[in-house]
């Protein structure tokens, strides 16, 4: 079965300092993973994109990993900012036909000051 | 350019009414889906429409039902409303099949009393 699973459900942190949000995943055929941030009572926003050659991608203060073999991702924190503080999820694509997107239930991160 | 607009934004319907929610997808793109979320429960795949057919559905009842016209445009109905229902109704559109980045609206924030 197709699965997303993220840790930890939540998460606070002091402004500052870094964190890592983690996704382990049993999406098959795996097509791309992307991590997208959620502001409270907002739409989702893609911050990246990892397909299955790359092991690192850095978008600001935001670096993704994937492991392939291991079928993990994460995503890592760095300086956090109190306008850190939102939902992330993961996002599995899955390489059939339609390109079925498998959700996590998302990290909730608090940044506090 | 504009982004996905759904509307309205807020809504209290009753229990027993019906509503319908209005989706209108990112110019040139062909493929809108929907989400339910809810507090803990992260986003839940309603169904995904494109070129005006519906490809994909999860698993939710009857009572949930949407259509797709033929300038992309979506809509979305619930019948019979629960108090269960109350929640966070999110769109999102892509480009084309396949195309692996859902660009998702401000949602509509849904309360049943």
């Amino acid at each position: 079965k197709n699965q997303v699973e993220q840790s930890p459900q939540s998460l606070i942190i002091l402004e500052g300092k870094n964190c890592t949000l983690q996704c382990n995943y049993t999406v098959s055929p795996f097509s791309n993973l992307r991590w997208y941030k959620q502001d409270t009572g907002r739409g989702p926003v893609s911050l990246t994109i990892m397909t299955f050659s790359e092991n690192t991608k850095s978008n600001g203060r935001y670096t993704a990993t994937l492991d392939a073999d291991t079928k993990q991702s994460s995503l890592h924190i760095t300086a956090s900012q109190l306008s850190d503080s939102a939902s992330y999820i993961c996002v599995v694509s899955a390489n059939t036909g339609f390109q079925k997107l498998v959700f996590g239930t998302g990290t909730r991160l608090l940044v506090s000051p | 350019k504009a982004g996905v607009t759904q509307t309205p934004r807020y809504l209290i319907k009753t229990r027993g009414q019906q509503v319908t929610l209005s989706c209108s997808p990112i110019s040139g793109h062909r493929s809108v889906s929907w989400y339910q979320q809810t507090p803990g429960q992260g986003l839940q795949f309603l169904f995904e429409y494109f070129s005006e057919t519906q490809r994909n559905k999860g698993n939710f009842p009857g009572r949930f039902s949407g259509r797709q016209f033929s300038n992309s445009r979506s809509e979305m109905n619930v019948s019979t409303l629960e108090l269960g229902d109350s929640a966070l109704y999110l769109c999102a559109s892509r480009l084309l099949q396949g195309g692996t980045e859902a660009f998702f609206g401000q949602g509509t924030r849904l309360t049943v009393v």
